[in-house]
């Protein structure tokens, strides 16, 4: 079974504090990615990699950076986080053209 | 661009009922592929199938069937008999071919009342 974890199911944060969201996958997938979710609006891609240190933006990326040192690892992150960005976050991973799977989601709250 | 479109936001039924959550999608590519996800209570995204552009052919697993007609860029999901368990969001999704990224629509919450 494909496993993708992320390392926390609720977070909250002060405005202006970096936040780090972590994603592990233990398949071997060359794909990763980070949506957001908000209601009324689905899910919306922020950043994707297709291979180690590379990364390209998605749809939103304003205000996100991430990282992706090791294979099996993509991180998130929120160098100032602000309210706007109070969402729930969804890792995913995917073998090259191939089924995205999905984590449980992160839930954050920025106060 | 792409654009997928739920135009149902939120669908009660009673249990054993059959219903149907429609997606249509917009593309100018002819070649890609078309994805329904679950996402019940828990949180997580559950993968339930994925169509290409070629394929057609309407497609049945248990109670759910899926029902892709490129004519009208639609791609309805059916569940038959439907139980407590099916209550969750439905997404229906699209990408295209050598692309990776999910294009999604804004999600149908379904409810079915015991």
């Amino acid at each position: 079974d494909v496993k993708v974890t992320q390392s926390s199911r609720y977070l909250v944060k002060r405005t202006g504090e970096k936040v780090f969201l972590e994603c592990v996958q233990d398949m071997d997938h060359e794909n990763m990615f980070w949506y957001r979710q908000d209601p009324g609006l689905g899910l919306r891609l922020i950043y994707f990699s297709y291979d180690v240190k590379m990364k390209e933006k998605g749809d939103i990326p304003e205000g996100y950076s991430v990282s992706r040192e090791k294979k099996e690892r993509f991180s998130l992150i929120l160098e100032s986080a602000s309210t706007n960005q109070t969402s729930m976050y969804l890792c995913a991973s995917s073998l090259l053209g191939s089924v995205e799977y999905f984590g449980p989601g992160t839930r954050l709250t920025v106060t | 661009a792409q654009k997928v479109t739920q135009a149902q936001t939120e669908i009660s039924v009673v249990e054993k009922e059959d219903v149907t959550l429609d997606c249509v999608y917009e593309t100018r590519d002819t070649t890609y592929y078309l994805f329904w996800y679950k996402q019940p209570p828990s949180g997580e995204l559950v993968f339930l199938i994925r169509r290409n552009s070629f394929d057609e052919q309407n497609e049945i697993s248990g109670r759910y069937s899926w029902n892709f007609q490129k004519s009208t860029s639609s791609f309805n999901f059916t569940i038959t008999a439907s139980q407590v368990v099916d209550s969750a969001v439905y997404f229906c999704a699209l990408s295209l071919f050598g692309n990776e990224k999910l294009t999604f629509g804004t999600g149908t919450r379904l409810t079915i009342i015991p």
